[in-house]
C-alpha cells in the first residue's frame, strides 16, 4: 500500500520569507516525485519534479529529495501572496513500460500574508 | 493546443441514473487516468491506461467503467450513480513509458453530485 503523508495546515507564512512544505512515503520502490499546485476550484498544475536524491531548483522553487529517508521537500522563497494555495505531493513507481499513476498526499494548505 | 479537455464541467445526476464523463488530449500521450478528488481524501486513482487499448484498475474502481475509445479519448462511465459518488473528477494524462516522462497533466475537472 503507497502512502504520502503531508501536514494538512494551514501553514501560514509572511510575505517575501521562505515557505517549506514537506512530505513522506511509504514505498521505497517510488522513482518519481512531484509538487502540484491547487487553486481553490482548479485543477491540479505541476510545479515540479525531481527523481535524483539531492536539490533541484526551478525559479523560486527548490524541490529536495533524499530517498534515504522516503521525504521529500518544497521550498518556495520569496513568498507572494498569489503562492498561496494548496500544494499536493504525489510520488510514481514507474512499472514496465507505462507509468500506473501517482499517489497522492492530501495536500498542505499555504496561506502567504502580506 | 488545449491540452486536457472534459465535459461536462457540471453535472447532477439522481441515485440510479447512469453518465459518461469525456475527456480528450491532444498532446499525442500515451498514457491517460481518472481521479476523483473528495474533502480530506486527496485525489484517489480511479482507472488508468498505460497506452492505447489497455487499462487498468487504480485505488478505487468499483462502480466505475472506462473505454480508451483512441489515443487522444478516454471516458468514464457510472452505470447506477450512487451519492457516495459525488465528487470532482479529474482526467489526466502523460507521455509515460519512460523514466522521466511521466508528468500528468490534468483536465480542469467535473463536478459530479448525485442525490
Amino acid at each position: 500500500q503507497k502512502e504520502v503523508e503531508q501536514n494538512s495546515g494551514p501553514l501560514s507564512v509572511p510575505e517575501g520569507a521562505i515557505a517549506s512544505l514537506n512530505c513522506t512515503y511509504s514505498d521505497r520502490g517510488s522513482q518519481s516525485f512531484f509538487w502540484y499546485r491547487q487553486y481553490s476550484g482548479k485543477s491540479p498544475e505541476l510545479i515540479m519534479f525531481i527523481y535524483s536524491n539531492g536539490d533541484k531548483e526551478d525559479g523560486r522553487f527548490t524541490a529536495q529529495l533524499n530517498k534515504a529517508s522516503q521525504y521529500v521537500s518544497l521550498l518556495i522563497r520569496d513568498s507572494q501572496p498569489s503562492d498561496s494555495a494548496t500544494y499536493l505531493c504525489a510520488v510514481n513507481i514507474l512499472s514496465g513500460g507505462g507509468a500506473d499513476g501517482l499517489t497522492f498526499g492530501k495536500g498542505t494548505h499555504l496561506i502567504i500574508q502580506p | 493546443n488545449a491540452g486536457v479537455t472534459q465535459t461536462p464541467k457540471f453535472q447532477v445526476l439522481k441515485t440510479g441514473q447512469s453518465m459518461t464523463l469525456q475527456c480528450a488530449q491532444d498532446m499525442n500521450h500515451n498514457s491517460m487516468y481518472w481521479y476523483r478528488q473528495d474533502p480530506g481524501m486527496g485525489l484517489r486513482l480511479i482507472y488508468y491506461s498505460a497506452s492505447e487499448g489497455t487499462t487498468d484498475k487504480g485505488e478505487v474502481p468499483n462502480g466505475y467503467n472506462v473505454s480508451r475509445l483512441n489515443k487522444r479519448e478516454f471516458s468514464l462511465r457510472l452505470e447506477s450513480a450512487a451519492p457516495s459518488q459525488t465528487s470532482v473528477y479529474f482526467c489526466a494524462s502523460s507521455e509515460a513509458g519512460l523514466a522521466g516522462t511521466d508528468t500528468q497533466y490534468f483536465g480542469p475537472g467535473t463536478r459530479l453530485t448525485v442525490l
